[in-house]
């Protein structure tokens, strides 16, 4: 059974860098049959994209967070990290790892998530 | 940007309607998530129009010109949730604003 498990420190400080982690189990991150990105969501608001990876080495960013985020797996441990350097109190949300399936031709297939983390809050505070 | 309305409300049993805008839409394969309070999206339709194992049929989806539409039929009050659309161009993902569904 698919699970992902989003943990990080709950706490960052202003212009400080964040480091998540999403737990990947019942399937390997390292397999070419999915695509894995990084989702947040502010506090009763929508849903913003931050960036997908896929074991290929192919990543695509969020071009209004791209210089900020670095995004990384560990296949040792089956786990996906994500980095984002000088957070404000604007990056305050609720960080989701998601799945999607690639596709024969297509890595990214439709680009779809059909699997979502817990999430994970973060606030950012002094 | 993909446009939604911020709100959608619906008698229980009647039909409810989201729509998904943005210009040539229908070049593009378009997703849709079911969000309830409290926990996290749903996948519920994919490339369109369809559904994966588990959704119930009363959720369907189309998209033509620059619209998309998710349709609720038969609406019933568990479908209460925020409503998101979803593109993917090859590079970029991009999520529409949420539609907040009330069923009353």
């Amino acid at each position: 059974r698919l699970q992902l498990q989003e943990s990080g420190p709950g706490l960052v400080k202003p212009s400080e860098t964040l480091s998540l982690i999403c737990a990947v189990s019942g399937a390997s991150i390292s397999s070419s049959d999915f695509y894995w990105g990084w989702i947040r969501q502010s506090p009763g608001m929508g849903l913003e994209w931050i960036g997908s990876f896929h074991s290929s080495g192919i990543l695509y960013f969020n071009p209004s967070l791209k210089s900020r985020v670095t995004i990384s797996v560990d296949t040792s441990k089956n786990h996906l990290a994500l980095k984002m350097t000088s957070m404000t109190a604007a990056d305050r949300a609720l960080y989701y790892c998601a799945r999607g399936l690639s596709a024969s031709s297509d890595y990214y297939g439709d680009g779809s998530f059909d699997f979502w983390g817990q999430g994970t809050l973060v606030t950012v505070s002094s | 940007d993909l446009t939604q309305p911020s709100s959608v409300s619906v008698s229980p049993g009647q039909t409810a309607t989201i729509t998904c805008y943005a210009d040539n839409l229908s070049y593009q394969f378009v997703c849709w998530y079911q969000q309830r309070p409290g926990q996290s999206p749903r996948l519920i339709i994919y490339q369109d129009n369809k559904r994966p194992s588990g959704i119930p049929e009363r959720f369907s989806g189309s998209n033509s010109g620059n619209t998309a539409t998710l349709t609720i039929s038969g609406a019933q009050a568990m479908d209460e949730a925020d409503y998101y659309c979803q593109t993917w161009d090859t590079t970029t993902v991009l999520f529409g604003g949420g539609t907040k569904v009330t069923v009353l």
